[in-house]
């Protein structure tokens, strides 16, 4: 079982729907919980962080946590073509120490 | 604020050669490190975590003697790659985690190194 999994797609939404990206973790003693977001040749660049149980909205995004189910996600409401890209979800726990686990990526893909 | 950068942002050079890539924090300082390399169409791959002062820690598969890191300062790390082959072709990426932030790591623009 990988660290930190997520399903690779592509998730293909159309303009304005809300795309729903999830990840799953395997250290149940994880303790931060990032989304970053990566254009094709880009480094990633962070969207948010989320450290609680519950929802944590900035802007049209929210990032969901639920550590007893070990699983985190990321909505995104009306989706905007430009909000097309690979989306990263890392995980920071005791295991790993300073270090951030990232999975594979979701490519998302919005369509005009 | 939480602004990485990185030099150069592209560079092409001659195997056998070695080239130098620089991360700074511009606007926080930056005790962790981070160098990751990405391949097209693959994800992040941790090389090495490297402390102000310190010796990296680089992980396993790694050759340290290939990438040299030095993290001088608490704003400055540099990622040397020696005697560079087409192999060595790469985006390499860095990014920091400050000591007055949260332990969110801000990544850095990334250099892509091609080995001719």
């Amino acid at each position: 079982q990988k660290e930190v999994e997520q399903n690779s797609g592509p998730l293909s939404v159309p303009e304005g729907a809300i795309a729903s990206l999830n990840c799953t973790y395997s250290d149940r003693g994880s303790q931060s919980f990032f989304w970053y977001r990566q254009y094709s040749g880009k480094s990633p660049e962070l969207i948010m962080s989320i450290y609680s149980n519950g929802d944590k909205e900035d802007g049209r995004f929210t990032a969901q946590l639920n550590k007893a189910s070990q699983y985190v996600s990321l909505l995104i409401r009306d989706s905007q073509p430009s909000d097309s890209a690979t989306y990263l979800c890392a995980v920071k726990g005791p295991i790993s120490g300073d270090k951030l686990t990232f999975g594979t990526g979701t490519r998302l893909a919005v369509r005009p | 604020g939480a602004v990485v950068s990185q030099h150069p942002s592209w560079v092409i050079c001659k195997s056998g050669t070695s080239v130098k890539i620089e991360c700074r924090s511009l606007d926080f300082q930056a005790t962790t490190m981070f160098w990751y390399r990405q391949f097209p169409k693959q994800s992040l791959m941790l090389m090495a975590t490297s402390n102000e002062g310190s010796k990296a820690t680089y992980e396993q598969g790694v050759e340290k003697d290939k990438f040299l890191i030095n993290h001088a300062s608490l704003t400055l790390s540099t990622l040397t790659v020696t005697s560079a082959h087409p192999e060595d072709s790469s985006f390499y990426i860095c990014s920091a985690r400050g000591t007055g932030v949260t332990d969110t790591q801000y990544f850095g623009p990334g250099t892509r190194l091609t080995v001719l």
